[in-house]
């Protein structure tokens, strides 16, 4: 079974410069989630998609981060203008159920980095 | 959901056991515990979960104490593979899933 699927692995931009990163979650997974984790950090929720509606956004910065998914499947986060403080990893989850004991699946990450 | 409490950072040598507990004295009646990990430059990954009783996988073992205040994730024979940073996470069990990571610990596994 393949797994979240993300991209780009790195990228390096410089301040006030916009930067999109995008995730194909496991086939059949209704719920996406964006997770960011900055370094020595635990990752922290940015947004949860239920299918290509928006379950909670509570700690997405909306002022520059954006995301959507189109068609409730792929989901793309993006970041305009960005900050020196955005460089984190960028984690895309999904999950099967969004009720009970759904497990998360997690991509690798998509690192950026703001100079 | 409710808070937990993990130690930064844990040792352990290569075939012993590895038993890292987790204080979340504040959980709720309907609150699971879960356990995630992150190896080095990946994404986290499942290990296990429970609600009241023991539970046993491939991976692990989860001991929850009867009052459910603590648990300890149990790794009986660890590898230098199992160094990474493990999450002990709480999570109600109904309603949307939405895993709040802390800090965790930190497991070095050594030769």
């Amino acid at each position: 079974e393949a797994g979240v699927a993300q991209s780009p692995r790195y990228k390096i931009i410089e301040k006030r410069q916009s930067v999109a990163f995008w995730c194909n979650p496991i086939s059949g997974h209704a719920t996406l989630y964006w997770y960011q984790q900055i370094l020595g950090q635990g990752p922290k929720l940015l947004i949860q998609f239920q299918n290509n509606g928006v379950v909670d956004d509570s700690q997405l910065p909306k002022d520059r981060f954006s995301a959507e998914r189109l068609k409730g499947v792929d989901s793309t986060l993006k970041i305009q203008p960005a900050k020196l403080e955005d460089s984190a990893v960028y984690l895309c989850a999904s999950s099967l159920a969004s009720v009970n004991t759904g497990e998360l699946f997690f991509g690798e990450g998509s690192r950026l980095t703001v100079l | 959901d409710a808070k937990t409490t993990q130690p930064p950072s844990m040792d352990c040598a290569e075939g012993r056991a590895a038993n890292l507990p987790c204080n979340h004295s504040t959980i709720s009646g309907n609150e699971y515990v879960y356990w995630y990990r992150q190896i080095h430059s990946q994404g986290p990954q499942y290990i296990i979960h429970g609600l009241k009783n023991n539970e046993t996988n491939e991976m692990a073992s989860l001991i929850i104490t009867e009052d459910r205040k603590s648990s300890t994730l149990i790794l009986p024979h660890a590898t230098l593979r199992d160094t990474a940073v493990y999450y002990c996470i709480v999570q109600r069990g109904t309603g949307f899933q939405k895993l709040v990571f802390g800090t965790g610990t930190r497991l070095l596994v050594s030769p």
